[in-house]
């Protein structure tokens, strides 16, 4: 079975400074997804950027980006020029690819606060 | 992506009691999730509903406990029977879209006393 581990509780960063979110994964799959949700106090699952596992370029959604690392399974997120808006728990998620039902589940990491400072 | 709605957004019950949640897209899917966030802790999946077939429920959940109806592509519900405290949690539903992506809805609220 995947695991998905999110190591980090919290984190804090300055307004308009950059911070990393860290996560690592297990799996014995070749082909798969990997994704980070964002959570605010609305409690609202938010997809924030998506990475398939076959593609060695990370992706990057204006001012998220991701350093994916498929030998060492990791797979962070960086937030750049953070906003008051970013504040939220961040999840990390792991998806087995080209299945459907329920092989097709997410399956998460515990998330990870980030607070903001302004 | 689709758009998905929750009812109740909210609700506080008392044990012994059933709820039933809907979860309404604006688009056919074929397969929907129900996953379970207890408070301060990640995601867990319920169960997978597809049209047309009994659902699939994951390890320690139970259809006696967790009945899902999945009537047509576009509505699924969820109840949460014979509540107890420990059953207050969120609850999300999701869809598969493009490119095996989730989403999800707004999720509802439930608390037990």
């Amino acid at each position: 079975a995947q695991t998905v581990t999110q190591s980090q509780p919290e984190m804090s960063v300055q307004e308009a400074e950059t911070v990393t979110l860290s996560c690592t994964y297990d799996t014995s799959e070749s082909d798969y997804y990997l994704f980070w949700y964002k959570q605010p106090p609305s409690r609202q699952m938010i997809l924030v950027i998506r990475q398939e596992a076959y593609k060695q370029q990370n992706a990057t959604e204006n001012r998220f980006s991701v350093n994916f690392q498929k030998a060492a399974k990791s797979f962070s997120l960086k937030i750049s020029d953070s906003q008051l808006g970013d504040a939220a728990m961040y999840f990390c998620a792991y998806r087995s690819a080209g299945y459907t039902g329920a092989n097709s589940k997410l399956t998460f990491g515990k998330g990870i606060t980030l607070s903001v400072r302004p | 992506s689709a758009v998905i709605s929750q009812k109740p957004s909210r609700d506080i019950c008392q044990r012994g009691t059933s709820l039933t949640i809907q979860c309404q897209v604006d688009s056919q899917v074929t397969m929907m999730f129900w996953y379970r966030q207890q408070p301060g802790q990640s995601l867990t999946l319920i169960a997978t509903a597809n049209q047309g077939s009994e659902a699939t429920y994951e390890s320690g959940f139970v259809i006696d406990k967790f009945p899902i109806s999945r009537p047509n592509l576009t509505f699924s519900t969820l109840t949460v029977s014979n509540m107890s405290p420990e059953d207050s949690s969120i609850y999300l539903c999701s869809v598969d879209q493009v490119m095996e992506t989730q989403y999800f809805g707004p999720g509802t609220r439930l608390l037990v006393l």
